[in-house]
């Protein structure tokens, strides 16, 4: 089945020591976001790729780093994660073409970042 | 500003009871809704979206742009119902924005 893949489910890392999480896709969508979701909140956007191009949100801290080798991965790097970086993070694609911007986003089942 | 807003973030409901999830929007523009949903231990995935006007799972929403409104409702809940329910509003781009969620309850 297509689908969006995430490693590691679990990751735990040590205050200010780097992490990287993973994000795959067999979907071929030219799209990738990453969110940020702590408990009992709504996913907030990160950041996201629109083929190539790189889209950082506003109020996306400088900690937070992306890459997109290519169409089917994607990386979120969080440079020194402190302990308020502690939360689910999300990757999703979706396929957006000129005269279709919005579309269905699917969803990796997410990786749970703790930092100790 | 635009903002999606979703007034309960706790609602029980007996089995067989209707269920209204409600979200408001604020969007001065033509805006694209959507609701998706996440069971327990499942990722989170697209229930429906206001362009289909389908019914998925016994579900719909309709969008009424007087009252900026997108609520998701059901006639009779089902204990398989019960999951987190998050609003999502399209702005015009490749981007959503999400509702704070509502946890819906089915008691049986």
């Amino acid at each position: 089945d297509a689908m969006v893949i995430q490693n590691p489910r679990y990751q735990v890392t040590q205050f200010g020591k780097p992490v990287t999480l993973s994000c795959s896709q067999t979907l071929n969508h030219n799209v990738m976001y990453w969110y940020q979701q702590k408990s009992s909140q709504a996913p907030k956007l990160l950041f996201h790729y629109y083929d190539k191009d790189f889209n950082n949100e506003a109020d996306t801290p400088d900690n937070f780093q992306s890459r997109r080798p290519n169409t089917s991965f994607c990386f979120l790097d969080i440079r020194s994660p402190g302990l308020g970086d502690a939360a689910m993070y999300l990757c999703a694609t979706s396929r957006v073409w000129t005269g279709r911007r919005s579309n269905e986003q699917f969803f990796g089942p997410g990786t749970r970042l703790t930092v100790l | 500003a635009q903002r999606v807003t979703q007034p309960e973030k706790l609602l029980s409901v007996f089995k067989g009871a209707p269920v209204e999830l409600k979200c408001n929007y604020s969007y001065s523009g033509s805006p694209e809704l959507f609701w998706y949903v996440q069971y327990s231990r499942q990722r989170l995935q697209l229930l429906l979206r206001h362009i289909s006007r389908e019914s998925i799972k016994g579900f719909t929403a309709d969008l009424n742009k007087g009252e900026t409104s997108f609520h998701l409702k059901k006639p009779f809940a089902q204990e398989e119902d019960s999951a987190m329910y998050y609003c999502a509003l399209n702005f015009g781009n490749e981007k959503l924005t999400f509702g704070t969620g509502t946890r819906l309850t089915i008691i049986p």
